[in-house]
């Protein structure tokens, strides 16, 4: 299966909201709610903010949503912060025990 | 307090054989599914598979299916990635990394990672 498709990068300045999105096709994104997201700051771990579509862990900011519509999945980060300039992956079930990531997006923060 | 421990950097020579391990604590290591995930130099990531150490049940991304072999020892609490083989294309930073339970592709604790380079 190919790589879920992400934008290679998204822009917004402090304080707005940005969306990334994630397509896939009917046999990933559109047909399972096993959607996640991960934030990746350079030289660090990833760390998972967004899973089930739109579940965040504990301690994730409400600052971070998800959701999906068909074959596509977004994260929304609503008022921009500073310190979400990085990169974010999107991750998805595919069937028959399989997940595959998008390609990752860099936010910028303007 | 949960922790994945990883084995240390590697540089191999292509050809050579290598295994690399997790160790893992602060839970009950055999309840979890865990996996491994490939991040090339200045790439995005790449699911490679999964493993459940209480039974070895092993699932393969297609893409690795082959080139490798993921491996868990649950008396030790560890799993393994193993190549008989490598390749330079094999350079890449390996990260292990522990499933969220009823889910799929959540990963909710990672390991550190293991950077492996190969080269003549």
């Amino acid at each position: 299966q190919s790589a879920l498709t992400q934008p290679r990068s998204v822009s917004g300045s402090p304080g707005q909201s940005v969306s990334i999105s994630c397509t896939g096709t009917g046999s990933d994104v559109g047909r399972y709610n096993y959607v996640s997201w991960y934030q990746q700051h350079p030289g660090k771990v990833p760390k998972l903010i967004i899973y089930d579509v739109t579940k965040r862990p504990s301690g994730v900011p409400d600052r971070f949503s998800g959701s999906k519509s068909g074959n596509t999945a977004s994260l929304t980060i609503s008022g921009l912060q500073a310190e979400d300039e990085t990169d974010y992956y999107c991750c998805s079930y595919a069937g028959n025990s399989q997940v595959i990531f998008g390609g990752g997006t860099k936010v910028t923060v303007l | 307090e949960v922790h994945l421990v990883q084995s240390g950097a590697e540089v191999k020579k292509p050809g050579e054989s290598l295994k690399i391990s997790c160790k893992g604590s602060g839970f009950s290591f055999t309840s979890y599914w865990i996996g491994w995930v490939r991040q090339m130099p200045g790439k995005g990531l790449e699911w490679m598979g999964i493993i459940y150490p209480d039974d070895s049940d092993t699932r393969y991304s297609p893409s690795f299916q082959g080139q490798v072999t993921i491996s868990a020892d649950k008396s030790f609490s560890s799993a393994y990635l193993q190549w008989t083989s490598l390749e330079a294309s094999d350079t890449a930073m390996y990260y292990c990394a522990r499933h969220v339970p009823g889910t799929w592709g959540a990963i909710d604790y990672w390991g550190q990672g293991t950077l492996l380079t190969v080269s003549t």
